[in-house]
């Protein structure tokens, strides 16, 4: 699985578009980019996921590069709950029986302040 | 969604014992992982755990420390065996629902003395 390469840490302004870069320069053509978040003390919370079209849920928006070398998870409008690690993790997919599995590298410590 | 229970949630444990941490899931599920988490640090992946054959492991983890076992499609367990203060860590279950989705259990947190 092709590795990625996030800031450690951002600020936001509470209320603010938040936009947390991630690069993947190595994808694969078959790989997707997943964004996860763990807030302090409890498990990791599935965000967003994405092969190649942008896409976008209640929680945020996910932007893909054309060449798919990069892509920016936006959380529109963040609030103080929203501070926690996130992690951008790029994997063929979790396909049952074909060896899918996600691995977490160290991911954006992101801090929303008032 | 998915509710998945860990039990212990927390233990401590003395130097050269073995703790085996349960993962129950509400409702069958296919793939179940299991991470762990030292102080600091991102998840690492430990194993996937195979219903009805033996578990897949992470290069730097071995059957005989961490053995897995996922006798049906909602529960599994993860062994810490002959504990060192170097296992202090939380282990964490996680199991794939629809749609290429992980959900987390909570963890246990288990600090080894």
């Amino acid at each position: 699985d092709a590795k990625t390469t996030q800031p450690t840490s951002m600020d936001c302004a509470e209320g603010r578009a938040a936009n947390l870069p991630c690069n993947h320069s190595t994808i694969s053509g078959n790989e997707y980019v997943y964004w996860y978040r763990q807030i302090h003390s409890q498990g990791p919370q599935y965000i967003i996921h994405g092969l190649k079209n942008n896409e976008t849920n209640e929680m945020a928006s996910l932007i893909i590069t054309e060449d798919r070398k990069s892509s920016t998870l936006i959380l529109p409008h963040a609030t103080l709950r929203d501070t926690a690690v996130y992690y951008c993790i790029v994997s063929r997919g979790l396909i049952y029986n074909q060896g899918g599995k996600l691995i977490f590298g160290q991911g954006t410590e992101l801090s929303v302040k008032p | 969604s998915a509710v998945i229970s860990q039990k212990p949630s927390r233990d401590i444990c003395q130097r050269g014992t073995s703790l085996t941490i349960q993962c129950q899931v509400d409702s069958q599920v296919t793939m179940m992982f299991w991470y762990r988490q030292q102080p600091g640090q991102s998840l690492t992946l430990i194993a996937t755990a195979n219903q009805g054959s033996e578990a897949t492991y992470e290069s730097g983890f071995v059957i005989d420390k961490f053995p897995i076992s996922r006798p049906n499609l909602t529960f599994s367990t993860l062994t810490v065996s002959n504990m060192s203060p170097e296992d202090s860590s939380i282990y964490l279950c996680s199991v794939l629902r629809s749609n290429e989705k992980l959900f987390f259990g909570s963890g246990t947190q288990l600090s080894v003395l």
